[in-house]
């Protein structure tokens, strides 16, 4: 069966220090990956999502990026954390015929 | 672009009442359509999903929803709740056709459940 992994589950960084969230899935070939944002007390916000290796789109403009280094790992970064970019970060996997269906059990990334 | 509404942000109600979470999506074609589920401090799990077919859709834990076009609105229902459905309820639409079908998330309803 299929499964995804996120790590850290919780992280506390300091303003202008880098990130570096990771996201794998077992169990699958070429999924199309998903990274969400969610803010305390909202909705999901998509962040980044690819259909293969090395291919990114970006949703929001921002101080974060991702990578797919691999087939089944994505990777989210950012070189300077800003306060903002507080929140529970989710990965997601899904078939590529269809949405994502399976989240990761998250990221709680605080910034002081 | 896809939407979605959630128009209750908290709902409260006693173990063993029915439960009705309401969701309108705004696409222009068939929809895909989901529910999930979210525990504090925890990832979503999927309940269930349309894509197309029987409007009426059977999810896990007791869950089912249901389809009208018509309406736009694709509510979740339950029986008889139980203590343990306190969590956080998101619908989301995704796009029949694209090459990544992303997915659309209602901003959610927080659960309550008294004894």
């Amino acid at each position: 069966s299929q499964t995804i992994h996120q790590w850290p589950a919780t992280l506390v960084q300091p303003v202008g220090s880098p990130l570096s969230l990771e996201c794998t899935v077992e169990g699958t070939s070429n999924p199309n990956l998903y990274w969400y944002r969610q803010a305390a007390g909202r909705g999901l916000q998509l962040l980044f999502y690819s259909v293969g290796i090395g291919q990114i789109s970006s949703e929001v403009p921002q101080n974060l990026s991702a990578s797919r280094p691999q087939d089944r790992q994505f990777i989210l970064s950012s070189k300077k954390l800003l306060l903002s970019d507080s929140g529970f970060y989710l990965c997601a996997w899904g078939d590529s015929d269809y949405q994502p269906q399976h989240f990761g059990d998250g990221t709680r990334l605080s910034i002081l | 672009a896809q939407s979605v509404t959630q128009p209750d942000i908290h709902i409260t109600v006693s173990e063993g009442a029915s439960l009705e979470l309401r969701c309108n999506y705004s696409y222009g074609a068939t929809p895909y359509l989901f529910w999930y589920v979210q525990s504090p401090g925890q990832g979503l799990q999927l309940l269930l999903k349309y894509f197309s077919g029987d409007t009426l859709v059977q999810g896990i834990k007791g869950f089912e929803a249901e389809f009208k076009r018509s309406q736009s609105s694709f509510n979740l229902r339950k029986p008889s709740v139980h203590w343990s459905d306190a969590a956080e309820y998101f619908c989301a639409v995704g796009a029949s056709s694209g090459s990544a079908r992303q997915l659309t998330f209602g901003s959610g309803t927080q659960l309550t459940v008294l004894p």
